[in-house]
């Protein structure tokens, strides 16, 4: 069954401003990714939150994680055209060895 | 050096054939996988290999059967293709926690 539900499915933004993505989950986990994928690519990592982490900060990006509304978003500031993709987030109940649960993903559009 | 590469990059071919699909790492990586990427692009965990043992095999039907030479390469074969197989599979290898990915192979089954 699915675990990952990104919202919004689809965001367009103008270069420059900042991208928010949201991702709600059921089970309980380990840890949560998320993961970014280009158009006709892999997926490529991004950051992990784990489960007794509430932020988390990488370069550009700001990860949340909310386990008492199993929740987590995902910040992107200073978007740039080369944002454009497909962002998932990713939960991992098992600690590595049994794979991923994706969401659905959220498309974004970075507008030059 | 690409870490984790797949063979081929495009597969087309006919309902009933037997085909298979070529995933190798150089990361030095225990576990790999096989993932399944629909036409709306969601992912589904389909099989993972712990030093070439099978851990998961999540209800994907026995026409599909990972193989796994030695601890760098995890092939996906699968028999008598079906429409409904048309897909991009992912290969993938983790360490620890985060996975890496390959390519992806876009199967389409006429």
């Amino acid at each position: 069954s699915q675990q990952g539900e990104e919202d919004p499915q689809a965001l367009s933004i103008q270069e420059g401003e900042n991208a928010t993505m949201n991702c709600s989950y059921k089970t309980s986990i380990n840890n949560l990714q998320w993961y970014r994928q280009n158009s006709g690519r892999g997926l490529v990592h991004l950051i992990l939150i784990r489960s007794n982490e509430r932020e988390k900060h990488s370069g550009r990006l700001r990860v949340t994680l909310d386990t008492s509304k199993k929740s987590s978003s995902l910040l992107i500031t200073a978007s740039r055209a080369a944002d454009t993709a497909s962002y998932f987030c990713a939960t991992d109940a098992g600690g590595g060895a049994d794979g991923l649960t994706f969401g659905k993903g959220t498309h974004l559009i970075i507008q030059p | 050096d690409t870490a984790v590469s797949q063979t081929p990059k495009y597969l087309v071919t006919q309902m009933g054939n037997d085909k298979s699909i070529k995933c190798e790492q150089n990361l030095g990586h225990d576990t790999m996988y096989w993932y399944k990427q629909d036409s709306k692009k969601f992912l589904k965990i389909m099989f993972s290999y712990n030093n070439k043992e099978l851990i998961i095999n999540e209800t994907v039907p026995n026409r599909f059967s990972p193989k796994s030479p030695d601890k760098a390469h995890l092939n996906l074969h699968i028999n008598s293709l079906e429409l409904g197989d048309s897909a991009v599979y992912f290969c993938a290898s983790s360490g620890r926690l985060e996975q890496f990915f390959g390519p992806g192979t876009r199967l389409t089954v006429l």
